[in-house]
């Protein structure tokens, strides 16, 4: 498949914790994107990294991308209900195609 | 910008009908996609355009759907005729030039098929 592998599948942890998720992908890739779809919505672009990039920072968020072994890690940091989400990678592969991962159902506790 | 509009939000159809999904990317946008989200499979990409041009649609299933993006402000999916299986969400997205910027995403529309 060519699609990305994202680690865990679920995840549910204690507001104010920090959430990590990872991802792999099996090709060359020009950048990787981070996503988040809430319940009944569309998704909503987070971050992009390129490939000649290592990490990259936004507000809360931190992704690290290590190009030898093929994956990416979004950290989400100081958690809070509204992060409760799917988060997904998604990688450009060739000109113009975005290929997603599965997704990690991320889950916020008050 | 209102974002990328898709209509409608919600369609039950009965097999074998005909369905239409519509969306309007946001303008300036040069690139208009269309996903299938199922718990299965995932997010799939069917087809995407570059400038109103079709570039590729290898991931469009069957014969039973097409695509057409007429104008820069206006792109239809259809399924002739449509099947159970079909019940999934569709996304529609669109980006400005190779997509550096990241993908911005409509609502989706939630397709079910009885």
């Amino acid at each position: 498949s060519q699609q990305g592998e994202e680690d865990p599948q679920a995840l549910s942890i204690q507001e104010g914790e920090n959430a990590t998720m990872n991802c792999s992908y099996k090709t060359s890739i020009n950048n990787l994107q981070w996503y988040r779809q809430n319940s009944g919505r569309g998704l909503v672009h987070l971050i992009l990294i390129r490939s000649n990039e290592r990490e990259k920072h936004s507000g809360r968020l931190r992704v690290t991308l290590d190009t030898s072994k093929k994956s990416s890690s979004l950290l989400i940091t100081a958690s809070r209900a509204a992060d409760t989400a799917s988060y997904f990678c998604a990688f450009l592969q060739g000109a113009q195609k975005l290929v997603f991962g599965q997704g990690t159902r991320l889950t916020i506790n008050p | 910008d209102a974002g990328v509009i898709q209509s409608p939000r919600h369609e039950v159809t009965e097999m074998g009908q005909e369905v239409t999904l519509r969306c309007k990317p946001i303008s300036g946008h040069d690139y208009l996609f269309w996903y299938r989200q199922t718990m299965m499979r995932g997010l799939e990409l069917l087809i995407y355009f570059n400038n109103n041009v079709p570039i590729d649609d290898s991931g469009m299933p069957e014969d039973r759907f097409s695509a057409k993006m007429p104008n820069a402000s206006f792109s239809t999916l259809k399924i002739q005729p449509s099947e159970p299986r079909d019940s999934a969400v569709y996304f529609c997205a669109s980006s400005f030039g190779q997509g550096r910027y990241g993908y911005t995403f409509g609502s989706g529309t939630r397709l079910t098929v009885v």
